[in-house]
């Protein structure tokens, strides 16, 4: 069955430390990989996806993250957080119906 | 421009009745999706329109919960005789579907229900 497991379920960090929230996916066939996040009391909005190409792909706000097929993950990073960072963010795959396929979700928690 | 809008936005019920949730998808968008969220754990899917095909309902959890969506317009999730397990938030995304790929889900606020 395809699934997707987030490593972190709550994180503690800093200003200006760096970030790295892991993601692993379980499916084969077409990869579409993405991270939302939702930020207390808003939608969730997508930070960055992946579908073909280049595997480091750019989200807004700073964030990256990098696909490793071998590894079946799709970490997120941030070379130095904010405490605006401060959010609940989730990494999805999508099968091949369409529909998302959502990992736990990882509280991050930056201090100032 | 307008977004994904839920309606309620909270909703409190009592075991046993039935509730309407509504989701109105961005103008335009062809594929509707229902998820919900429940305390501490991930985003469940549970339905999925495209279009005028059959939707997939492999998510529901039980024949309690039913969705119907008026062409490629309003969509409403009914939960029949609701269970305190049912309490969660409830969200609706929608995107546009091409032929050849799949496009990014714009997700509403949520329906955050509470089963009593």
């Amino acid at each position: 069955a395809q699934s997707v497991s987030q490593h972190n379920h709550h994180v503690i960090l800093s200003e200006a430390a760096s970030l790295e929230l892991g993601c692993n996916y379980s499916y084969g066939g077409t990869v579409n990989l993405f991270w939302y996040v939702q930020y207390p009391g808003q939608h969730l909005q997508l930070l960055l996806k992946y579908f073909s190409g280049d595997p480091l792909v750019k989200g807004i706000k700073g964030f990256e993250a990098e696909f490793i097929k071998s590894k079946f993950s799709f970490n997120l990073r941030k070379p130095s957080v904010q405490w605006s960072d401060t959010a609940e963010y989730f990494c999805a795959g999508r099968s091949n119906t369409g529909k998302l396929i959502f990992g736990q979700g990882t509280t991050l928690q930056v201090k100032p | 421009g307008a977004g994904v809008s839920q309606s309620p936005s909270n909703k409190v019920t009592e075991k046993g009745k039935d509730v309407e949730l509504r989701c109105d998808p961005i103008s335009g968008h062809t594929a509707l999706y229902w998820y919900r969220q429940r305390l501490g754990q991930g985003l469940e899917f549970l339905i999925y329109f495209q279009g005028n095909s059959a939707p997939d309902k492999s998510g529901l959890p039980s024949d309690r919960f039913s969705a119907e969506r008026t062409g490629e317009s309003v969509s409403t999730l009914t939960i029949q005789r609701t269970q305190q397990e049912d309490s969660a938030v409830y969200l609706c995304a929608s995107s546009w579907r091409t032929i050849s790929s799949y496009n990014e889900q714009f997700f509403g606020p949520g329906t955050r229900l509470t089963v009593l």
